[in-house]
């Protein structure tokens, strides 16, 4: 069984639009994790949420909304998409401190 | 400022010639140094732990260790299977939830 899944895995779409990505994780988790790597793999953490509370809000653009209607899931929408915003976004999640189970990533390209 | 430094960027061994990869921080009160392996396409895929100078932790062919200033991924005999991007986070500076990664070492192993 997937631990932690991400849906869609590739997204492409012009610049202006809004877009779910959505996450789910089995492992009965209470923290899940949003992180964004960009072109140079270089990997950094947007939001984290526990038991559904947001405890982590980096300094990401306010087009950038994530949402957990419950432990199991957390969700990222994003409006008004940039070029800018093209990356590989990964949801993770974890029980104890730092992200353990990264889902497979969705890779985000605006055109 | 960096927190995290990763060297080398990139290293190329031989199938069985062992050697390390290095991570320093400039944290001070460290809480936790991470190493994760990251395959092509895939999410990062946690690996280690480590708390306290001096503490060591084995996987396979894999060995983490860390002083106060830094920690190792020492690498024995590899594989071609080890090929990956190995990266290494730790809490900033005040904050133990969310992690700062390192840009990674990408270990290439020929046969």
């Amino acid at each position: 069984d997937t631990a932690v899944s991400q849906t869609p895995k590739y997204l492409v779409t012009q610049m202006g639009n809004d877009k779910s990505i959505k996450c789910e994780q089995n492992l009965g988790h209470d923290t899940m994790y949003w992180y964004k790597q960009d072109s140079k793999k270089f990997l950094k953490i947007m939001f984290s949420y526990n038991n559904k509370e947001l405890i982590i809000n980096e300094t990401v653009p306010n087009r950038f909304s994530p949402k957990s209607p419950d432990k199991a899931h957390l969700n990222l929408h994003i409006n008004s998409l940039e070029l800018g915003d093209s990356a590989v976004y990964f949801c993770a999640s974890s029980q104890r401190q730092g992200p353990r189970y990264f889902g497979p990533g969705t890779r985000l390209t605006v055109t | 400022e960096d927190q995290v430094t990763q060297s080398p960027e990139a290293l190329r061994l031989q199938e069985g010639e062992s050697s390390s990869l290095n991570c320093s921080y400039t944290v001070s009160g460290l809480r936790g140094l991470f190493w994760y392996r990251q395959d092509p396409g895939k999410g990062p895929e946690f690996l280690f732990t480590l708390y306290s100078a001096g503490e060591e932790k084995e996987k396979e062919r894999l060995k983490a260790t860390l002083t106060k200033k830094e920690s190792f991924l020492h690498i024995t005999a590899p594989k071609p299977e080890d090929s990956a991007t190995y990266l290494c986070a730790v809490p900033p500076q005040g904050g133990s939830e969310k992690l700062v990664f390192g840009k990674g070492t990408k270990l290439t192993v020929n046969p």
